[in-house]
């Protein structure tokens, strides 16, 4: 059974650092990785999608890795802003989509 | 366009009553999932429709009732509900089984 970590629980930190979140996952076989943000009481929008197959997705200035063999994701962010506040979830699809218990990021302004 | 809509955004329902969430996508995403958050947890999977075909179902009450009528239109419909399942309800789609999901609003259900 799939199984999916993400570390830290919280994370509080100011304007302007790079930061990484940290995914894990128990089984390598996958097809792919998905990245979310969660705002509160919102539904989810996708960030990043990693296929099985790729090391690495970038989109502004977010960066997510895979690396397979050993089941962990990073995401990196750069240049946290206040807007950048909220749950970050890593999903992970071997046959159906497993979250993790989400990262919930705070940027001070 | 990678909107997934659903309707109603907040729903109120006794023990008793009747009800049904709508959640319509026009992506031409072939496979569509239903599932229920509680407050502070993630996302958990109720039902996955494929070629709108039920083809995984994680053991749902039949309080919970899926129905996806065409390739763009997955239904919840609710009975007999308990407090408990009060929650947010949130629809998903993609192109395939493997595919990138993409997640609705969601709708707040609350039972009394």
């Amino acid at each position: 059974k799939q199984e999916v970590t993400q570390i830290p629980a919280a994370l509080s930190v100011p304007e302007g650092e790079n930061l990484v979140l940290n995914c894990s996952f128990t089984d390598s076989a996958i097809y792919n990785l998905q990245w979310f943000r969660q705002d509160p009481g919102k539904g989810l929008t996708s960030l990043l999608l990693i296929q099985s197959s790729q090391r690495e997705q970038t989109s502004g200035r977010l960066n997510a890795s895979l690396d397979k063999s050993s089941g962990r994701s990073t995401l990196y962010i750069a240049a946290s802003q206040p807007g950048d506040s909220a749950t970050y979830l890593c999903a992970v699809n071997s046959h159906k989509l497993v979250f993790g218990a989400g990262t919930i990021l705070r940027v001070k302004s | 366009d990678t909107e997934v809509t659903q309707t109603p955004k907040h729903l109120v329902m006794g023990m008793t009553n009747k009800k049904s969430l709508k959640c319509e996508q026009h992506m031409g995403h072939r496979a569509m999932y239903w599932y229920k958050q509680k407050a502070k947890k993630p996302p958990e999977l109720m039902f996955v429709y494929s070629y709108e075909k039920l083809s995984i179902n994680e053991s749902v009450p039949s309080r919970f009732s899926p129905e996806c009528p065409n390739s763009s239109l997955l239904n919840l419909h609710l009975h007999a509900l308990q407090p408990e399942d009060s929650a947010l309800y949130l629809c998903a789609s993609s192109l395939s089984n493997t595919g990138e999901l993409f997640f609705g609003e969601g709708s707040r259900l609350t039972v009394l």
